[in-house]
């Protein structure tokens, strides 16, 4: 079973509309992280949140925000008034104790956003 | 401030041959991972360390190897290059709980 499940390969939307990118993950730590990244198409792999398992507050960031629920293990984030720049790749990823201690994430096969003008 | 330095950015082999890719952080980070990218595969962990001398198997190792010598230098090694290793490589480097920090990516083709 994948650790972290994001069900949607591919969402297609048009400018300005709402898009919400969802993620499930499976853990059985009570201390954990979650973060999202953008890979655009040019590659790269972007930061956008850390989340720890402790602080189930939504965070709004500009046009993104984010909904941390530990009742049904998700994190799903959600783009406003979607734009162009936001069409990319999105991985959802779990840090959680490895073996010494260690926290590596493991990602999600990720959903490719399309946004069409 | 270079972050995460990940040489090269394209390579083709040929099957058999060997090659190493290199990756360097300067942001003193305890831990490092290599990671492969394919299609509709998301990122998948293929070995890791938690500091120098000490490395572990992710979920896909077979037929890479690592090392780690010293903090700032993970390289890995493919020993015996196959069709099926051609795939977007990155390297991370992460601190305990803190969001991983990624190289460019390194684009592998074996023929």
């Amino acid at each position: 079973a994948q650790k972290v499940t994001q069900a949607q390969t591919e969402i297609s939307v048009v400018e300005k509309e709402d898009v919400t990118l969802d993620c499930v993950y499976e853990t059985r730590d009570t201390t954990y992280y979650l973060f999202w990244y953008k890979q655009p198409p040019s590659g790269e792999l972007v930061f956008l949140i850390r989340r720890n398992s402790f602080d189930e507050q939504n965070e709004i960031s500009g046009r993104y925000s984010w909904n941390f629920q530990k009742s049904t293990s998700s994190f799903n984030f959600t783009i406003t008034a979607s734009q162009v720049v936001d069409s990319a790749v999105y991985f959802c990823a779990l840090s959680e104790v490895r073996a010494g201690g260690s926290y590596i994430p493991t990602f999600g096969r990720g959903t490719s956003l399309i946004v069409h003008p | 401030n270079a972050g995460v330095t990940q040489t090269p950015k394209f390579q083709v082999l040929k099957t058999g041959q060997s090659m190493t890719l290199q990756c360097a952080q300067d942001m003193n980070h305890e831990y490092m991972s290599w990671y492969r990218q394919d299609p509709g595969m998301g990122l998948r962990l293929i070995h890791y360390s938690v500091g120098a001398g000490i490395t572990d198997q992710g979920e896909v190792p077979n037929g890479y190897n690592v090392s780690r010598s010293t903090t700032e230098d993970f390289p890995l090694r493919l020993l015996s290059a196959a069709p099926s290793q051609t795939s977007v490589y990155f390297c991370a480097s992460t601190n305990s709980g803190t969001e991983a920090f990624f190289g460019q990516g390194t684009r592998l083709t074996v023929v």
